[in-house]
């Protein structure tokens, strides 16, 4: 199995600034997905993100409002840029590893 | 696109009963895998059960198992003997086959609250 970690676990912000989320897998993987989690909501895919390649952003997502680096196999990072109310979510790191989709503890964001 | 549909907002079950969570999808793909996950209050994705369409049969794992009806596009989900520890959100997903060398993310559904009844 793949043990994901992120940091932070929760967070309240001020609109208008930024919060960089990191992902740290336990193994390497090529492929890394953030997903957001509004409240009571279902989980939505934000982006895709190979190593070593931009990121691939579904519909309704922006580089410039989401931007993600992927340094390497195991490592990952999404921030959320000039924030406001609407941004209050749980991002949620995942990996494909061994034909299982497995799931980080999520980082909770309210934007006051 | 893919959707995933879940039509049961909440289910209420008696601890040690048996209860049916529901899943429908749409896809034009022909291989695919579908997944339910749970998810407590800890907000933790926990994988439950993985079922490949080109398998005809069932997959189970313990007091778990599915219903999977290809062509009807069906993905149920049913618990046996459940147990409070089982009270959680159950989200259904979907997720292609890989392309361009990648694996494909996964489409949810809007999810089940499962309610156990002590």
């Amino acid at each position: 199995s793949a043990v994901i970690s992120q940091k932070p676990s929760r967070d309240i912000c001020q609109r208008g600034t930024s919060l960089t989320i990191q992902c740290q897998v336990d193994s390497q993987v090529t492929m890394m997905f953030w997903y957001r989690q509004q409240p009571g909501q279902s989980l939505t895919l934000i982006a895709t993100a190979n190593q070593g390649s931009e990121a691939t952003y579904e519909s309704g997502f922006v580089i410039d409002k989401f931007p993600i680096s992927r340094p390497n196999l195991t490592f990952s990072t999404l921030t959320v840029s000039n924030m406001s109310p609407e941004d209050s979510s749980i991002y949620l790191c995942s990996v494909h590893y061994s034909y299982e989709q497995y799931f980080g503890p999520g980082t909770r964001l309210t934007v006051t | 696109a893919q959707t995933v549909t879940q039509s049961q907002p909440e289910m209420s079950v008696q601890e040690a009963e048996t209860v049916t969570l529901s899943c429908t999808y749409d896809t034009s793909e022909s291989d695919y895998y579908l997944f339910w996950y749970k998810q407590p209050p800890s907000r933790q994705m926990i994988l439950v059960i993985r079922q490949e369409a080109y398998k005809q049969q069932n997959a189970t794992e313990n007091r778990f198992s599915v219903n999977f009806q290809k062509a009807a596009k069906s993905f149920s989900l049913k618990i046996s003997d459940s147990q409070l520890g089982d009270a959680a959100m159950y989200f259904c997903a979907y997720r292609g086959l890989y392309s361009g060398g990648g694996a494909d993310g996964l489409t949810f559904g809007k999810g089940t609250h499962l309610i156990i009844q002590p």
